[in-house]
C-alpha cells in the first residue's frame, strides 16, 4: 500500500538547469516530509526535510515546496551540477510512532 | 561520527538456505529498521523495532523474521530464503521522537 508517490521515475538534467521532483501523499496525519539522496554503493541520506506548517524551505541549491491543500510537494535542485547525480527519495511521517514511507525514487543524472 | 554498519556488502546464497543480515548502531537510537531497496518500488518496510526485544511487522514482513537482543544490533533473518528475495536490504536506525533515519550502506543479497 504506497502511500506516497514519486514522479518521475528518472530525470535527465543538463548542467546549470533545474530539477524539479515531485511527491504526492494520500494521509492527512503525515508531519514530516524529508528527501534522501542515495548515491551508488551507498545508503540514503537526509539531504532536507519541511513540516507542513510552511510552504516552502531552501537550503543552498535545494529548495522543498509544499502545498498542503494538494497534499503534494516538490524538491527543486537550482543549478544542477554533475555531482548532484543519484537517486532521490521523498518521504512520509506519521504524527504515531517514527516510521517513514518512502516514494519510489528519481534517478537524476546531470550532464556536464 | 555516526554509524550503521551492515556485515555484508555482497551475499549469495542458495534457495532455501536460512540468511542472517546483521545490522549494529553505535548512537544508542531507541528505533531501527529494515528495509529493501528495488528499482521502481523504492523503499518498502519489512520490520523495525522501538525497544530492545521488541519488533513490529512493517508493510512486507512475510518470509522474514528480526531479533533485537541488544539494543545497538538488529538482525534480519530469511527462514528459507528465495529467488524473490534477491534485493538490496538497507538498515536504519534513529532516536525516539526524532525524524531523520541514519541508513547503512547495505547488503546486496542473490539467491540463486
Amino acid at each position: 500500500q504506497q502511500q506516497v508517490k514519486q514522479s518521475p521515475q528518472s530525470l535527465i538534467v543538463q548542467k546549470g538547469g533545474i530539477s524539479i521532483i515531485n511527491c504526492a501523499y494520500e494521509n492527512t496525519a503525515f508531519d514530516y516530509f524529508p528527501w534522501y539522496q542515495q548515491f551508488p554503493g551507498k545508503g540514503p541520506a537526509l539531504l532536507i526535510a519541511i513540516r507542513p506548517d510552511v510552504s516552502e524551505k531552501k537550503e543552498g541549491r535545494f529548495t522543498i515546496s509544499f502545498n498542503k491543500s494538494a497534499k503534494q510537494f516538490s524538491l527543486h535542485i537550482m543549478d544542477s551540477q554533475p555531482g548532484d547525480s543519484a537517486t532521490y527519495f521523498c518521504a512520509a511521517r506519521g504524527t504515531s510512532g517514527s516510521r517513514l514511507t518512502f516514494g519510489e525514487g528519481t534517478q537524476l543524472t546531470v550532464n556536464p | 561520527d555516526v554509524k550503521v554498519t551492515q556485515s555484508s556488502r555482497y551475499l549469495v546464497k542458495r534457495t532455501g538456505e536460512k540468511v542472517f543480515l546483521e545490522c549494529v548502531q553505535d548512537m544508542d537510537h531507541e528505533n531501527m529498521f529494515w528495509y529493501r531497496q528495488d528499482p521502481g518500488l523504492g523503499l518498502r518496510l519489512i520490520y523495525f523495532s522501538y525497544d530492545v526485544k521488541m519488533k513490529e511487522k512493517g508493510d512486507i514482513p512475510e518470509g522474514y523474521s528480526v531479533s533485537r537482543e541488544k539494543k545497538e544490533r538488529f538482525s534480519l533473518i530469511l527462514e528459507s530464503a528465495s529467488t524473490n528475495q534477491t534485493s538490496m536490504y538497507l538498515c536504519a536506525s534513529s532516536l525516539q521522537g526524532l525524524r531523520g533515519y541514519t541508513f547503512g550502506s547495505g547488503t546486496r543479497l542473490t539467491v540463486v
